[in-house]
């Protein structure tokens, strides 16, 4: 079993729709979450983390966070198709070391 | 301000021969970790260098090696190479300071081994 778990997809959502992305992790030691934005043939480019409980948001994006149950998510609203990419999930437990889950593709129709 | 930059871009190499790349981590930035990405296991972390020391090391075998200097660029090399180790390799660059963890990755370096 990976220590960070994506749904792989393809996410199909209507354009100015919401999309939800989820991620599950097995490591309690985990402290922090990053989700990353990939396009084909780019490197991942940083959209968000979170370290606590709850909802952060920024602009169109929100992560939350739940430790108890080990769930990580993120919510893109009014979705662009700009925004069809693959989403990585990526845990750190502190030592920089990033856990990456294996992606979900979004796909945002017009 | 510059992001961060790796060199080469892409490159051809044969079973056996040895490989070095370049990372340049942002202005300011400490912290240069190094990852591995394929189709088939995803990205896989390699090692972490803050301060020239290596601070933290994936599970990949003696071939893979890395080194920062002061400056912070630091350079990875692959010895023997094996038709596997076929990637992208990406650097992410961080302030490497205890509760600013944040990663921002290079434009990678592809690597294809013949």
């Amino acid at each position: 079993q990976k220590e960070v778990e994506q749904n792989s997809g393809p996410l199909s959502v209507p354009e100015g729709a919401i999309a939800s992305l989820n991620c599950t992790y097995s490591d309690r030691g985990s402290q922090s979450f990053f989700w990353y934005r990939q396009y084909s043939g780019k490197s991942p480019e940083l959209i968000m983390f979170i370290y606590s409980n709850g909802d952060k948001e920024d602009g169109r994006f929100t992560a939350q966070l739940n430790k108890a149950s080990q769930y990580v998510s993120l919510l893109i609203r009014d979705s662009q198709p700009s925004d069809s990419a693959t989403y990585l999930c990526a845990g750190d437990t502190g030592r920089r070391a990033l856990t990456f889950g294996s992606g979900t593709r979004l796909q945002v129709q017009p | 301000k510059a992001g961060v930059t790796q060199t080469p871009r892409y490159l051809i190499k044969t079973r056996g021969q040895q490989v070095t790349l370049s990372c340049s981590p942002i202005s300011g930035h400490r912290s240069v970790s190094w990852y591995q990405q394929t189709p088939g296991q995803g990205l896989q972390f390699l090692f972490e260098y803050f301060s020239e020391t290596q601070r933290n090391k994936g599970n990949f075998p003696g071939r893979f090696s890395g080194r920062q200097f002061s400056n912070s660029r630091s350079e990875m090399n692959v010895s023997t190479l094996e038709l596997g180790d076929s990637a992208l390799y990406l650097c992410a660059s961080s302030a490497g300071l205890a509760g600013d963890n944040e990663q921002f990755f290079g434009p990678g370096t592809r690597l294809t081994v013949l």
